[in-house]
């Protein structure tokens, strides 16, 4: 495998179960991103770890719990969802840095559909 | 914080040129990017400019930057109908970290 990869690709779940999404990177990077997708608004950054330390946390719900067992794995942990958590949830990952140019590497992310 | 804002929707002729527009709020941007998305795959980044530049030239894709008017274009010339995708704008603030912050992203549909 190589370039990032997420799965499942696809997830339909009701509003009561706990699912988890995976994602892993084979490209040797420090910083890894959870970002949701949805039709017609901008992508929103949800979490951000850099070198296994979560660095951001954009207001995000407590029914999305991530987790960062290593640099390489990144989780998103889903629990007693709503159907607006609806989306297209896309993982990334680039070099850690500070700020100087930052290309992110994504995965073709999980379609969720909360019912 | 940051805002990026772009429409939604864009539809060419194949042969044309396509004009993506994209705003942003923060002058104290350093790198702004392109980020392409095809159909059922991530994003992945088209092309780059810095903020002390201009323009930026690479094959087919023209990047204007206008820095007063916080203004940021993306041409591409001689559209294909390979190129129908989402087109997403993101900036990267100073003092943001490795932060990105990305637009809607804008739909453009090749017609044949």
């Amino acid at each position: 495998e190589t370039g990032v990869t997420q799965t499942p690709r696809h997830l339909v779940m009701g509003m009561t179960n706990k699912k988890s999404l995976k994602c892993e990177q084979h490209l040797g990077h420090n910083a890894m991103y959870w970002y949701k997708q949805s039709a017609k608004k901008p992508l929103e950054l949800m979490f951000v770890y850099s070198l296994e330390e979560r660095v951001e946390n954009n207001s995000v719900p407590s029914r999305f719990s991530p987790e960062c067992p290593n640099s390489s794995h990144l989780f998103l942990h889903l629990h007693t969802l709503q159907p607006e958590d609806s989306a297209l949830y896309l993982c990334a990952s680039s070099p850690a840095g500070t700020g100087g140019f930052n290309e992110q590497f994504f995965g073709p992310g999980t379609r969720l559909t909360v019912l | 914080g940051e805002d990026v804002e772009q429409s939604l929707f864009l539809s060419v002729r194949e042969g044309d040129s396509s004009v993506i527009n994209c705003t942003y709020t923060d002058s104290s941007s350093t790198y702004l990017y392109w980020y392409k998305q095809e159909p059922g795959a991530g994003l992945q980044l088209l092309t780059y400019i810095f903020s002390n530049m201009d323009m930026k030239q690479d094959q087919r894709l023209t990047v204007l930057l206008n820095k007063k008017d916080k203004h940021l274009s993306l041409r591409i010339a001689d559209t294909q109908t390979g190129d129908s995708a989402i087109y997403f704008c993101a900036v990267q603030a100073t003092g943001g970290g490795n932060k990105l912050t990305f637009g809607t992203g804008t739909q453009l549909k090749v017609e044949l």
